[in-house]
């Protein structure tokens, strides 16, 4: 079946250092999907990104998807502790249901 | 992500036993879904449904059932065939004409 690849599994950084997530599917994507889920909490939807090569800014995170609509990356800019967290990538299917295919998460911690 | 509740936010059962979690949403969703976390994972698809009295399986269905009576009910019975039941289980809920999932805060079972 589909699967989505997100790397790394966690990252630690100091507070104002980038950190940077990455997001790989095995097929192309209708759209994905970026959630954060914080510490003992549920996940929140942060963007959607749907055409191919699209960018997309929300202040200090700038989220990208790539040509072939097969991978994508969040990137923060100087870190702040309230981004501690684990962010997630979720795919849509182009074909078959409407379900999200979910990666693994990357985990950021901040060292304040 | 205020409109959907689950129920209880904490949950013990002696191994063996079935147990159902709840999960209400307000949003007039029509889509809901089930998924399951384990730690340092993503999270994965139990079950999930696009309209009243329709619901299909998801990738991880065995040991699960679900009914979608009401629309915005939407509830998980773990049975006693399912090996490994104790995680953190999240129920979403999708408006047709949106891709977001917004999640509800989620129910912690541990089986003893």
């Amino acid at each position: 079946g589909q699967q989505v690849m997100q790397i790394p599994q966690y990252q630690h950084v100091q507070e104002g250092e980038d950190f940077t997530t990455y997001c790989n599917s095995s097929t192309t994507l209708s759209n994905i999907q970026w959630y954060k889920q914080r510490p003992g909490g549920h996940p929140v939807f942060l963007i959607q990104l749907v055409k191919s090569g699209e960018v997309k800014k929300q202040k200090r995170l700038t989220f990208q998807f790539g040509e072939a609509k097969k991978n994508s990356s969040l990137h923060i800019t100087a870190t702040q502790t309230t981004d501690v967290g684990t962010y997630f990538c979720a795919g849509l299917r182009i074909q078959g249901a409407q379900k999200l295919v979910f990666g693994q998460g990357t985990r950021l911690t901040i060292n304040p | 992500d205020g409109g959907i509740t689950q129920s209880p936010k904490y949950l013990f059962r002696k191994e063996g036993q079935n147990v159902t979690l709840s999960c209400e949403q307000n949003l007039n969703h029509d889509a809901m879904y089930w998924y399951r976390q384990d730690p340092g994972q993503g999270l994965r698809l139990i079950y999930y449904s696009q309209i009243v009295n329709d619901f299909q399986k998801g990738d991880i269905a065995e040991g699960y059932s679900v009914s979608r009576e009401k629309k915005e009910s939407f509830p998980l019975t773990v049975t006693s065939a399912q090996k490994n039941p104790t995680a953190f289980y999240l129920c979403a809920s999708r408006g047709l004409a949106m891709n977001e999932q917004f999640f509800g805060p989620g129910t912690r079972l541990t089986v003893l």
